[in-house]
This record gives C-alpha cells, structure tokens and sequence, in this order.
C-alpha cells in the first residue's frame, strides 16, 4: 500500500509562500500523486494532481522530483483563507477497487495549515 | 452548480434506529463513495460503487449497506444505529474511477448516535 508521510501542522503568515512535502517512499509506477484541502465542515476539495516533474494550476504548484518519492505543494502568497488541512494521496484510482485488488487510498491525518495575519 | 448534494446536515439518531443518509449527484460520474471522518483517524472509505448496479466494501463496510440504482444516488443505511457510528459522512463521486481528476465531495453529514 502507498503510505504517505507529511508533517501533522504548518504555520504561516499572510502573503508567504507555504511548501508542504509529502513522502511516499513506495509509489508505484501507476501511481498519481493528488492533494486535497478541507476547510472544517466541508468535504475534501481537490486541489492538484501529478505524475512527474512540475505541475502548475490557479492555486497551487505540484513539484515532484525524478525519484517520485516525495513531493511538495507550493502555495504562493497564501491568505487568512487558506488555513486548512491539506491531504497528500497517492494511488491509482483506476484500479483501486477491481475484484480482488487490495490497492486503496490512504488518506492519512493531512497537514494542517495555520494562516495567521 | 454541479456537485454533490448531502442530507441530512446533521441528525442525532437514537441508537437502534434504523436511518439512510442521502447522497445525490449531478456530474453523471460513474463511481460513487461513502467515507467517514472521525478525529484522529482521518477518512475512511464505508462503501464504493464503480457504476451503477454495482457495490463493493471499503475498509470499514460493517453496520452500513449501500444500493446504487440510478448514476446518481447513492444512499448509505444503517440498519442499526451504533454510538461508534458517531461521525462525519461524506459522500464522493470521481468519473469512471479514475483518479485522473480526483474526487468531488459533498459537505457532509453529522450524525451523532446516543
């Protein structure tokens, strides 16, 4: 199973940049590599996913080095309303839950980013 | 707007009560999911469904069931209600089960079992 490691709580302050690294030692050649952000009492909103090398959205980076065992969620310039738990997932989705395929996604406890003024 | 609709918004349910948490979708996404959220344990997945007809158990599947009748409902039941079943639910929808694009959640149902 792809296990992800990424740290339990960040601090930040307005208009810094924020990179939250996420290790995944064992990711497997399907494997994509997907961030989500749960604001409290709301579900889970996708944020960015990636394979390999960088990818760039409106909101957010994705670096992911050659090796794949790590990546890191860039957050430019980030506000008072991005303080909120950010999950890095690992898995291919594709083949998650065929008959008899013990692969699934592990979402783990997330990193919760604190925002302050 | 496209998305995920969820009822209740929250309950509180007297144990042994039976109750269907509702889950309503308007992407035509093919695979449905249940999870549950509780602190300290993070999200777990109840029950899955890749298209429609179709059922499978996720990681915590007793004490719930599941039917998946139309694209787009995919109502979660416990049959009777338990103080563990204390928690958030959310429901998710993805296309075809790929991951490609990840995964739309709804805001979740609170339900508190006393």
């Amino acid at each position: 199973l792809a296990k992800t490691t990424q740290p339990i709580s960040m601090d930040s302050y307005e208009g810094q940049e924020v990179n939250i690294t996420c290790s995944h030692n064992n990711i497997a050649t399907n494997d994509y590599i997907t961030w989500y952000q749960q604001f409290p009492s709301q579900g889970p909103r996708f944020i960015i996913q990636g394979y390999k090398t960088k990818v760039t959205n409106e909101v957010a980076s994705l670096f992911i080095p050659a090796d794949r065992k790590s990546s890191t969620l860039s957050l430019p310039r980030v506000s008072l309303s991005d303080t909120a738990v950010y999950y890095c997932l690992v898995g291919d989705g594709r083949v998650v839950w065929a008959a008899g395929n013990n692969r699934k996604l592990i979402w783990g406890l997330g990193t919760s980013l604190a925002v302050n003024p | 707007i496209a998305g995920i609709t969820q009822a209740p918004t929250s309950q509180i349910l007297a144990a042994g009560r039976r109750m269907t948490l509702r889950c309503t979708q308007d992407m035509r996404h093919n695979a449905m999911y249940w999870y549950r959220q509780d602190l300290g344990l993070g999200l777990r997945l109840i029950h899955y469904s890749n298209t429609a007809g179709t059922t499978g158990k996720g990681e915590v599947p007793d004490g719930y069931s599941v039917s998946r009748a139309n694209t787009d409902d995919f109502p979660l039941t416990l049959a009777s209600a338990v103080p563990s079943q204390t928690s958030v639910y959310f429901c998710a929808s993805s296309d075809s089960g790929e991951d490609l694009y990840g995964y739309t959640f709804g805001s979740g149902t609170r339900l508190t079992v006393v």
